[in-house]
C-alpha cells in the first residue's frame, strides 16, 4: 500500500517550453502533497505544501508564478514548470500523505533537462 | 519491482539509549543509498553510500551499507529527543525509491 507514482520519468524539453508534472497516490487519498525539488548533494528543499481544493503554499522563494501547483483531486497533484529555463533542470520529487496519518510517501521522482 | 523496505516502522526509547534502523532493498541499477532525517519540512539529507563496508560516520549517527545482503542500517548512539523524526531511507537507480520511513520517538 502507499505507492505514489510520478509521470513522466524523465522529460527533456527546449528552454520556453512548459512542463507538467504529474503526482498520483495509487491506492489512497492524499489530502496533501509536497513537491521537492532535488539540489546538488542530494540535499531536497521542498518547493510547495499542496491541499485538495485549495491553493498551494510556496515556500519562501519559489516562483508560484513560474511552479505551478494544482491539487485538484484527492489523488492527483500536477506541477507545471512554465516558460522553463536550463537552470530549472533538476529532479523533482512529490509526495503525499493522507488525513489518517502524517506520514509522507514518495514518488520516484522526475528528471527535468531543460536544454 | 523495486522496492525498499525500512524497519521498523515506528520506534520510541530513552534518551541515551541507541538505535539501530534497517533499510533492506530489492532493485535493478543500483546506483547509492541515501539517508534523510525529516522533522518538519523537507528532508535533511544525512548520508549517501555507493560501496559496501565503508562506514559513514557523522556525529553520533553512522551508516553502513552491504550490497551483497542489500540492506543498509543507520544508528545513532547516546540518543537525544532531537533525534525524534522520521528517518527516510531512498534507493538511487535511474529515479529514486524511498522506504516508508522509520517514525523515532526519543523520550527524555
Amino acid at each position: 500500500g502507499a505507492v505514489v507514482s510520478q509521470h513522466p520519468s524523465r522529460v527533456i524539453c527546449k528552454s520556453g517550453t512548459s512542463v507538467k508534472i504529474e503526482c498520483r497516490s495509487l491506492d489512497f487519498q492524499a489530502t496533501t502533497m509536497f513537491w521537492y525539488r532535488q539540489f546538488p548533494k542530494q540535499s531536497l528543499m521542498l518547493m510547495a505544501t499542496s491541499n485538495e481544493g485549495s491553493k498551494a503554499t510556496y515556500e519562501q522563494g519559489v516562483e508560484k508564478d513560474k511552479f505551478l501547483i494544482n491539487h485538484a483531486s484527492l489523488t492527483l497533484s500536477t506541477l507545471t514548470v512554465t516558460s522553463a529555463h536550463p537552470e530549472d533542470s533538476s529532479f523533482y520529487i512529490c509526495s503525499a500523505s493522507s488525513a489518517q496519518g502524517y506520514e509522507q510517501f514518495f514518488g520516484p521522482g522526475t528528471r527535468l533537462t531543460v536544454l | 519491482e523495486d522496492k525498499v523496505v525500512q524497519s521498523p516502522l515506528s520506534l520510541v526509547v530513552h534518551e541515551g539509549d541507541t538505535v539501530t534502523l534497517n533499510c533492506s532493498y530489492e532493485v535493478t541499477n543500483f546506483r547509492s543509498l541515501l539517508w534523510y532525517k525529516q522533522e518538519k519540512k523537507a528532508p535533511t539529507f544525512l548520508f549517501m553510500l555507493t560501496s559496501s563496508g565503508i562506514e559513514k560516520k557523522s556525529g553520533r549517527l553512522s551508516s553502513i551499507l552491504d550490497k551483497k545482503e542489500l540492506f543498509s542500517i543507520l544508528n545513532i548512539t547516546a540518543t537525544q529527543t532531537g533525534d525524534s523524526a522520521v528517518y527516510l531511507c531512498a534507493v538511487v537507480i535511474n529515479d529514486m525509491r524511498f522506504g516508508a520511513g522509520t517514525r523515532l520517538t526519543v523520550k527524555p
